[in-house]
């Protein structure tokens, strides 16, 4: 099993809908939380970044995380074209010199 | 700034081949990291140097890959013999606060 599981899609939504993208993690260690956003032939772009529980807001943009569970969320409000892209979970340890661990990406398609 | 650069972008090669991958970090980010990417396997990590320092290679997956950071604006990777199986995209990144950067990748092939 992977540290980090993310169901690779494709996810193909309309424009306007509410798209929510999960990852699911095995280590109880990790503390801090990332979502990074990739377009196609690009490098990937940090998104939203999170400290242990809870949620955080940016705009359209939601992340939550639920340590209990080992379960973070992703979600996006009213999805515009542009949205389109691949989003990787990333999740670390506290401490220094810890790396990150990657799920594999989920690819999403909005329609116009 | 200009963010992460690589060089080259694009690179096809024969198996048995010497391929080397460079990569100019932003300036001021002291961390710098080697990222394979493939379908199958996702966003994998090679290496990652503090300061200049190697501090985990343990992503590398054999002897013929080998990274190297002379200085604070410049790290190579080199795969040495190349094989089919290398053909990935590579990235590089750097890191401020907690922050990784990337750059646009190189889409290595090898035939």
């Amino acid at each position: 099993q992977k540290e980090v599981e993310q169901d690779p899609g494709p996810l193909s939504v309309p424009e306007g809908a509410i798209v929510s993208l999960n990852c699911t993690y095995s280590n109880s260690a990790f503390q801090y939380f990332m979502w990074y956003r990739q377009y196609s032939r690009k490098g990937p772009e940090l998104l939203m970044y999170t400290y242990s529980s809870g949620n955080k807001e940016d705009g359209r943009f939601t992340a939550q995380v639920d340590k209990s569970s080992k379960y973070i969320s992703l979600f996006i409000r009213d999805s515009q074209p542009s949205d389109s892209a691949t989003y990787l979970c990333a999740m670390r340890e506290a401490g220094n010199n810890r790396k990150l661990i990657w799920g594999l990406g989920t690819s999403l398609a909005v329609n116009p | 700034d200009a963010g992460v650069i690589q060089s080259p972008r694009h690179e096809v090669t024969e198996m048995g081949q010497e391929v080397t991958l460079r990569c100019k970090p932003i300036s001021g980010h002291n961390s710098l990291f080697w990222y394979r990417q493939t379908m199958m396997r996702g966003l994998e990590l090679l290496i990652y140097f503090n300061n200049n320092v190697p501090i985990d290679d343990s992503g590398m997956p054999e002897d013929r890959f080998s990274a190297k950071m002379p200085n604070a604006s410049f790290s190579t990777l080199k795969i040495q013999p190349s094989e089919p199986r290398d053909s990935a995209v590579y990235f590089c990144a750097s890191r401020v606060s907690d922050e990784q950067f990337f750059g646009p990748g190189t889409r290595l092939t090898v035939l």
